[in-house]
């Protein structure tokens, strides 16, 4: 039974290029949402994605990040034109569909550590 | 803006005392509540929870208090162990399924032999 798999878990990447981040999700589990860590503070929302839709991406910054979860393979985080201020550890989260009630558990990855040199 | 406050960011305690990590909120939406815990170069793993509708929720030696009126709540972890010593992070969420969270700064616990 794993758990959710981030990889790589560490990424190293010159200013310029482009960085990818794979997250697969705790089996039955559909919902996969993405933080980021920036050093010595606490982990931001950036996107939250179903199978083929996001839902709410307004965590993320309107321009070189995308994401998607495809049908079939993990989820990808998309780092274009890597800048310093994008290192960061990236951790990916996925949690069940569930139908109400007040349950919104959500279980992490090991994130991946990205540095931009 | 943040919605989700961690005033202390560091706390030490002695094995076997009780430790209480703090956390306060602002966002009045927010109707459910997890306290996770975070090793070093390792992702956070899930602790405890608590409903808007209780006031306390006990896990082992794990309790998290929730004061609604005020907008806090705390982790009591007692008695502490060594192996407690980590981050604690706070987070806040509507409790609906796939609602985001909202995490506080977090608190570094450590426990001494």
């Amino acid at each position: 039974n794993a758990g959710v798999m981030q990889n790589p878990r560490h990424l190293v990447r010159r200013r310029g290029q482009e960085a990818r981040l794979r997250c697969s999700p705790m089996k039955g589990h559909s919902h996969v949402y993405w933080y980021r860590q920036l050093p010595e503070e606490g982990l931001k929302f950036m996107v939250y994605l179903q199978k083929e839709n996001i839902i709410d991406e307004s965590g993320m910054p309107k321009e070189r990040f995308s994401a998607e979860f495809p049908k079939e393979g993990p989820s990808i985080l998309r780092i274009q034109q890597v800048v310093r201020g994008d290192s960061a550890a990236y951790f990916c989260a996925s949690s069940p569909w569930t139908s109400g009630g007040l349950n919104n558990e959500q279980f992490f990855g090991p994130g991946t550590r990205l540095t931009v040199l | 803006d943040q919605q989700v406050k961690q005033n202390s960011p560091s706390l030490s305690v002695q094995e076997g005392r009780i430790s209480i990590l703090n956390c306060d909120y602002t966002n009045s939406m927010f109707d459910y509540f997890l306290w996770y815990k975070k090793y070093p170069a390792e992702g956070p793993t899930f602790l405890i929870s608590i409903s808007s509708i209780k006031d306390k929720n006990e896990d082992g030696r794990f309790t998290v208090f929730l004061n609604k009126s005020a907008k806090h709540l705390s982790l009591h972890i007692v008695p502490s162990q060594p192996g407690d010593s980590a981050v604690y992070f706070c987070a806040g969420t509507k409790g609906t399924s796939g609602s985001r969270l909202t995490f506080g700064e977090g608190t570094q616990l450590t426990v001494n032999p």
